[in-house]
């Protein structure tokens, strides 16, 4: 079974740190490029960071250019968001993504974790 | 940037009635990449729908996609009780990916 669990979400104070973690299974993790896309409360969905499979390219929006860092380990089958610097606009689940292979859209999607920023 | 704007923002319906939501796109949406997601409450979403018409896996043959260059429809030919959700569209065309802001799917 395809599965993607990420951890790492909590209560954090503006001007902190967290790491996000996403660990995959039940697929060839190095073949894909993956995202990382928010959704803040009551709010839609926002794209986050991509890596490509095998880190030659990262994205970043805009507003988190500088502050968040995407990363990957191939070898664990683990992608990673270290986000410095939070804003309490930074608070909503995250998602690991699965980018459709060869292509765009989202696959597969894993649960989501909370962060909350605020003092 | 590619802005997408989905409409109508809430759509009321019972079930077995067809369900039409509609995405615009601020630009023509390169190659039709465009997919469909669905989202229950508390749950992350899944893809229904990419490069604007082809289902995705294990998805039931009610939902369609259809469109091009700047206006795309998700149709549910038959809601079911479980169809009643939010739907995002996003493109993947140009650089960066956008979300249009979403759709509510509710009953009447």
């Amino acid at each position: 079974e395809v599965q993607l669990v990420e951890s790492g979400g909590a209560l954090v104070q503006p001007g902190g740190s967290l790491r996000l973690s996403c660990v995959v299974s039940g697929f060839t993790f190095r073949n894909y490029g993956m995202s990382w896309v928010r959704q803040a409360p009551g709010k839609g969905l926002e794209r986050v960071a991509t890596i490509k499979q095998d880190e030659s390219e990262k994205y970043y929006l805009d507003s988190v250019k500088g502050r968040f860092t995407v990363s990957r380990e191939n070898a664990k089958d683990s992608l990673y968001l270290q986000m410095d610097s939070l804003r309490a606009e930074d608070t909503a689940v995250y998602y690991c993504a699965r980018v459709r292979s060869g292509a765009g859209g989202y696959d597969v999607w894993g649960q989501g974790t909370l962060v909350t920023v605020s003092s | 940037e590619i802005v997408l704007t989905q409409s109508p923002g809430t759509l009321s319906l019972s079930a077995g009635e067809r369900a039409t939501l509609s995405c615009r796109a601020s630009q023509s949406v390169s190659r039709n990449s465009l997919a469909w997601y669905q989202q229950k409450r508390g749950q992350a979403p899944r893809l229904l729908i990419y490069d604007a018409f082809s289902r995705a896996t294990g998805i039931p043959d009610r939902f369609s996609g259809s469109g091009s260059g700047t206006d795309f429809t998700l149709t549910i030919s038959r809601l079911e009780p479980e169809d009643f959700a939010v739907y995002h569209c996003q493109q993947y065309g140009s650089a960066p990916w956008t979300f249009g802001q979403g759709t509510k799917v509710e009953v009447k």
